[in-house]
């Protein structure tokens, strides 16, 4: 089945900066790629996502790139704010009816 | 305008219940599904289902069932509860096609 590795775990970065946050899946069959941000208490959110015949995403100040070939996605922040500071999570899916396989998540947090 | 409704936010229960989380959606997705969250072991999936009636163990479905009577709803049941199984539970709906999921507040269990 499908695997998906996310990095870092924990990320820091100060406001206005730019934030990058890492997956890989191993299944070349995935074709759908979101990403969640929960807020602390809250439930896992949609921000972006990403199909498989797409190279990139952007919506404002966030995007998604994906390299089909490495199997790899990111997700990238600009202008980073302390609102962006939550748990970021990746996740893939196979062609098909299939569930989300989920990364391990990241926790931003954006020092002011 | 909530969704997707997990009926407790907060349970405490003794080891040995019997326990019901509930799970009502109100967009007419035929996909319905329970994952676990625990810090550093991010998103797993316990079960999930395709359409009323229908289900399928996900990755540690071990000492949990569902039952899916009706489009709109997926219980999740701990038919015998255990310490380990204090966690937070999350709720999440999809359509068919590629979409991502809409997802539950979630109920913070604590089995005692």
């Amino acid at each position: 089945g499908e695997n998906v590795e996310q990095h870092p775990s924990t990320l820091s970065v100060q406001e206005g900066d730019s934030a990058v946050i890492k997956c890989t899946y191993s299944d070349s069959a995935s074709n759908y790629f979101p990403w969640y941000k929960q807020e602390l208490g809250k439930r896992p959110q949609l921000i972006i996502d990403i199909r498989s015949n797409v190279g990139e995403k952007k919506d404002q100040r966030i995007a998604v790139t994906l390299n089909k070939t490495a199997k790899h996605f990111s997700l990238h922040i600009t202008e980073t704010q302390p609102e962006d500071s939550a748990v970021y999570f990746c996740a893939a899916r196979l062609a098909g009816n299939t569930p989300l396989v989920f990364g391990k998540g990241t926790r931003l947090s954006v020092i002011a | 305008d909530v969704k997707v409704t997990q009926s407790s936010r907060y349970l405490v229960k003794r080891t040995g219940e019997k326990v019901f989380l509930e799970c009502v959606q109100d967009m007419d997705h035929e996909n319905m599904f329970w994952y676990r969250q625990d810090p550093g072991l991010g998103l797993r999936l316990i079960y999930f289902s395709y359409d009323v009636k229908m289900k399928e163990k996900g990755d540690i479905p071990e000492g949990y069932s569902v039952s899916r009577e009706k489009k709109e709803r997926f219980s999740l049941i701990l038919e015998s509860a255990s310490t380990n199984q204090t966690s937070m539970y999350l709720c999440a709906s999809s359509p068919q096609t590629p979409y991502g999921y809409t997802f539950g507040s979630g109920t913070r269990l604590t089995v005692v």
